[in-house]
């Protein structure tokens, strides 16, 4: 089946404790990207890559890294988690940036205390 | 600044009608519009995509127009049902030199009586 997965799809954890959140795709998709998504806002970028070691920021990356060593996989990082971070995450693939439609993950939400 | 504004921001309607929503933009250069639905806690799934040069595009019971030149979208949903209750998001990218970023309107949430 093709889809995006995320682990994991909940965490609490405290400020400034390092943590990872894995994306993976089994769909060969060259563009992938991470959202968070805050309630009265909309989903917000927070980083895009369009291929395999090729990353990019969107509209708010500030406090988060990513890496794309590998096709299927973009895992997003928070070196030092804090609050306002608090959010849930989605990250998305599509064959391509410009005219395909992204498929979402199922969400990872994420609470610093 | 790139801006999408969608509205209503919410919409109560009877299980069989039909409604519209509406997304206005004022995202530059365009590259392309799409319409997605979002379940309670889910991740949004596409409805609708539309480049510069189509002006209407359907997906089952759900019809999208795009007007470019006032740069105004529309979801047309016929015939209503229980589970067409959700967010509904309109979402624009920036064409080249926009690098392709999408800019998420804030959704309109519709909930579906029987």
């Amino acid at each position: 089946e093709a889809q995006v997965t995320q682990n994991p799809r909940y965490l609490i954890t405290v400020t400034g404790k390092k943590l990872t959140v894995t994306c993976s795709q089994n769909m060969n998709h060259e563009y992938m990207s991470w959202y968070r998504q805050d309630p009265g806002l909309g989903l917000r970028q927070i980083y895009y890559s369009m291929n395999v070691e090729v990353t990019d920021k969107g509209d708010v990356p500030e406090g988060y890294k990513v890496s794309r060593k590998e096709k299927r996989n973009f895992p997003l990082i928070l070196e030092s988690p804090s609050p306002n971070q608090t959010s849930l995450y989605f990250c998305a693939s599509s064959p391509d940036e410009i005219a395909y439609e992204q498929y979402f993950g199922p969400g990872t939400r994420l609470t610093v205390t | 600044k790139n801006q999408v504004e969608q509205s209503p921001q919410s919409l109560i309607i009877l299980e069989g009608k039909n409604c519209t929503l509406q997304c206005n933009y004022t995202v530059s250069p365009f590259s392309n519009l799409r319409w997605y639905k979002q379940d309670t806690g889910r991740g949004p799934v596409s409805l609708t995509i539309m480049t510069f040069s189509e002006n209407t595009k359907s997906n089952r019971r759900y019809t999208a127009t795009l007007d470019a030149d006032t740069k105004q979208s529309s979801l047309h949903i016929t015939a209503s049902q229980l589970s067409d209750s959700a967010s509904y998001i309109c979402v624009v990218s920036a064409g080249p030199g926009g690098s392709y970023i999408p800019t998420f309107g804030r959704g309109t949430s519709l909930i579906v009586h029987p």
